[in-house]
Parts: C-alpha cells; sequence; structure tokens
C-alpha cells in the first residue's frame, strides 16, 4: 500500500457521460499531481493542485477539471466522455510543489468508455 | 522541453541473466532522474532516483548512475529474476525554479519479461 488512495478501481461508463475520480494523497503530502496512461500516449501529465490551489497544467482536456478540497484529497472530473478517454488514470502525491524527489503514485482508475 | 527516450521493449530474459534498460534524455540545467516500476495492475513506485551528475541510485539489486557527458541514466540489475517481471520507466523532473520542474516526464515504458 502506497498510501495514495484512488477510487474507484475501475469504471465503465457510456458515451456522452461525466465521471469523477476521487485520490487521497499520502498523510502529510500536500501536493496531488493527475497522470492519464494509455497505450498510445504512455504517461501525460494533466494537472497538479497544492494545498487546495491549482499549479500547473498540462495535456488536459476543457472536458476535464479537477479540484483539492480542504481536506487535501482531490477529484478529477471527466465530462462529455468519449471513447478516447478510456485509459488507466493515476492520482500522485509528493510533500512539496517540485517533483525532484519524485511521487508516490496511486493503484489507479481504470475508465472504459463504451 | 524535456523528453525522456528509453529502448523499446519487449525485454525478455532467463533468470539469472545480466540487465540493461537504455535511458537518455533532453533537458535545460541538471534535472533531477528516476526509474520507476509498475506491475501488473498496480500503479507506478519509485525504483531508484539520482539528483545529480555522477550520482549512483540503487535498490532492490538495480542500479543507475547519472551521466550528464552522455545525458543517461541506464538501469542495470546483474541477475533478474521472475519477479522482475514488470514495466520500467526513466523519468526526469525539471531543474529549474518556478513551474519548470513540478512535473515528471516518463519515458514510453519497457516491458520486461523473466522466464525461468
Amino acid at each position: 500500500d502506497s498510501g495514495v488512495t484512488q477510487t474507484p478501481k475501475h469504471l465503465i461508463t457510456a458515451t456522452g457521460q461525466r465521471v469523477t475520480l476521487r485520490c487521497s494523497p499520502r498523510s502529510g503530502d500536500l501536493s496531488v499531481y493527475w497522470y492519464q496512461q494509455s497505450l498510445d500516449q504512455g504517461l501525460q501529465f494533466l494537472i497538479q493542485y497544492y494545498n487546495g490551489e491549482e499549479r500547473a497544467k498540462g495535456n488536459i482536456l476543457e472536458r476535464f477539471s479537477a479540484q483539492q478540497f480542504p481536506d487535501l484529497h482531490s477529484e478529477l472530473n471527466l465530462s462529455s466522455l468519449e471513447l478516447g478517454d478510456s485509459a488507466l488514470y493515476f492520482c500522485a502525491s509528493s510533500v512539496a510543489t517540485a517533483a525532484n524527489y519524485g511521487y508516490t503514485f496511486g493503484s489507479g482508475t481504470r475508465l472504459t468508455v463504451v | 522541453g524535456n523528453s525522456v527516450t528509453q529502448m523499446e521493449g519487449p525485454v525478455t530474459l532467463s533468470e539469472e541473466a545480466f540487465l540493461t534498460i537504455n535511458c537518455t534524455y533532453t533537458a535545460t540545467g541538471y534535472p533531477s532522474l528516476f526509474w520507476y516500476v509498475q506491475y501488473p495492475g498496480e500503479g507506478l513506485q519509485l525504483l531508484l532516483k539520482a539528483t545529480k551528475a555522477d550520482d549512483k541510485g540503487s535498490n532492490k539489486g538495480f542500479e543507475a548512475t547519472y551521466r550528464k557527458e552522455t545525458t543517461s541514466f541506464h538501469l542495470e540489475k546483474g541477475s533478474v529474476q521472475v519477479s522482475d517481471s514488470a514495466v520500467y520507466f526513466c523519468a526526469l523532473s525539471g531543474a529549474g525554479s518556478g513551474g519548470s520542474n513540478y512535473k515528471l516526464t516518463f519515458g514510453k515504458g519497457t516491458l520486461l519479461t523473466v522466464n525461468p
């Protein structure tokens, strides 16, 4: 157990729908990062939050949004889902804003859009 | 921008064979370098890291040396086991201040299969 908790582990939904993925960071970590992993694109950085504030955005679609709550858990909202959004979504956490010492990853949410 | 290139897989070895997975990077300044491992059905786990040139990261028999002159961070293990079968990712974090070092940039991953 890495200490980073992601729910649900699996999600199957239809095109056009909206889903919410949840992440609880490791105790003491203030930064949360979201990544998408797909066979063709590999691991793509989506967004980072630090202590409730958005710090950096990567290749995140406008249909996707995220937030980090006062208790530091984070949610990634995916809307108007398309078949191409099917992927593994990972959350990671770290103590600081910088990645110089690496992250701790959760076990991921596998999203299947049908 | 930053990028990581690692050798294409899959790599198939027999137990007790020597492992090398090549990784080269492009980055400005002095990034930190990482190897992560992903076992089937699991998230990525940090395997080892190095934060400055000539540092050697090591863990569980795996080693990698930060070579700035060749911009490389090759992963090696002297004797692999079946339990080492996994996908291995090389990654770097940016070297600058502000927003450039907030994220890890990953290579595409190398699938290693070790046969008994």
